[in-house]
Formats: C-alpha cells, structure tokens, sequence
C-alpha cells in the first residue's frame, strides 16, 4: 500500500529565508507525486507534480520539488519566503498511478514570521 | 474556465439526520473524487466517479455514498449522521489524459454535526 510522510506538523521560517517542507513516500509502483497548498478556509491548489521525466520540478509561486528515488523523497522547497506562503502543505502520491486516487500526508503548516 | 464549485459551504446537521452534498466540476471533466479533511485524520479519499459509474472507494461505511449525473455533477450523501462525520468535505475532478490527469479541488463544503 502507498503512503506518505510529512516530517513536521509544524514550521517556521522567518521572510526571505529558505523553505524547506519534507516528503517521503512509500509505493510500489513508479508514483505520481504532488504537492498542494491550502490556505484558511480554501480547498487545496495544485503547486506542482511529478509523473515522469525530470526529476527536478518547479511549480507555481517559486516553489520546487525533486522527486529522488533513491531517498523515496518529494521535498519541497523556495529559496525565499514570503508573508504569503503562510499556509498548509500537502504532500500526496497517487494511488495506481496516473488515474489513481490521492493518499495524502498529515500536512505540514508553514509560519512565515516578519 | 470556471473552478470545480460545491454548494453549499457551509452546513449545521443534528445527530441522526442526512445531508446530500453537490458538486460541479470543471467543465470537460468527467472524473470526480470525493475526499474527507478533519484535524484527526487527515485528507482521506471516500469515493470516485467516472461516466456516472463508481469506480474507486475508500474505507468508509456504507452511510457515505455518492451519485454522478450525465452532466458530470456529483452528488454524495451521508445518512444517519454522526458527530464523527463533522468534516471539511472537499470534491475534486480531474483533468482528462490530456491534461495531465491533475485533480482541481472545490473549496468544500465544511459540515458541522451536532
């Protein structure tokens, strides 16, 4: 069965610096990998998403991602923070690849501090 | 293109009653997921519909169902209500091959059973 692992429920970062939120994965199959973001009272917004190809991925708001397989990791990261990425993240993997449903992680709330 | 919408946001329920959910997709697509969000347990996945048909369940009791029309709006329903069942319910539809298979979220339907 596939699974995902967010380390950390809580960060926090101060403006302008690195981002850093932690994902791995545990599937048997080659995955589908995401990340989404939600913001207070919102549904969740697609950053970015690994299927195949480079393993280097970059999304929208200057967040990116490398898938490595090696490490069964998705870690997603943005050289510098801003106010407005105070939020939470998801990491999920799709079940049964391309047409599978999303397992997600418990999420991982980012606190941007002044 | 409009977003995927659910209606209604938001939803007071008593113990023992039932409550029918919608959602419209984004117009093209044909598949939509229903998943679960509480502070507990997370996102997790309850059901998908493709061409009116179920095709993937997750792991909850039989008092979770859905439905799909021909227009691709789905509906899902939870009878016998719990206080359990109290839950940010968010649907996703999903683009088609073409598209890359990416699931666009709703911003919920937040019930609150008491």
């Amino acid at each position: 069965a596939q699974s995902v692992t967010q380390l950390g429920s809580h960060v926090s970062v101060s403006e302008g610096a690195l981002v850093l939120l932690r994902c791995n994965y545990s599937s048997s199959v080659p995955p589908y990998l995401f990340w989404y973001v939600q913001y207070p009272n919102q549904g969740l917004q697609l950053l970015l998403k690994y299927t195949t190809g480079a393993t280097l991925v970059k999304g929208i708001n200057g967040f990116e991602a490398e898938f490595k397989k090696s490490e069964t990791s998705f870690h997603l990261t943005k050289p510098s923070a801003h106010m407005s990425d105070a939020a939470e993240y998801f990491c999920a993997v799709s079940e049964g690849g391309s047409q599978g449903n999303l397992i997600f992680g418990k999420g991982t709330k980012l606190s941007v501090k002044p | 293109k409009a977003g995927v919408t659910q209606t209604p946001r938001y939803l007071i329920k008593t113990r023992g009653q039932q409550v029918t959910l919608s959602c419209s997709p984004i117009s093209g697509h044909r598949s939509v997921s229903w998943y679960q969000q509480t502070p507990g347990q997370g996102l997790q996945f309850l059901f998908e519909y493709f061409s009116e048909t179920q095709r993937n369940k997750g792991n909850f009791p039989g008092r979770f169902s859905g439905r799909q029309f021909s227009n691709s709006r789905s509906e899902m329903n939870v009878s016998t209500l719990e206080l359990g069942d109290s839950a940010l319910y968010l649907c996703a539809s999903k683009a088609p091959p073409a598209g890359g298979y990416e699931q666009y979220f709703g911003p919920g339907t937040r019930l609150t059973v008491t």
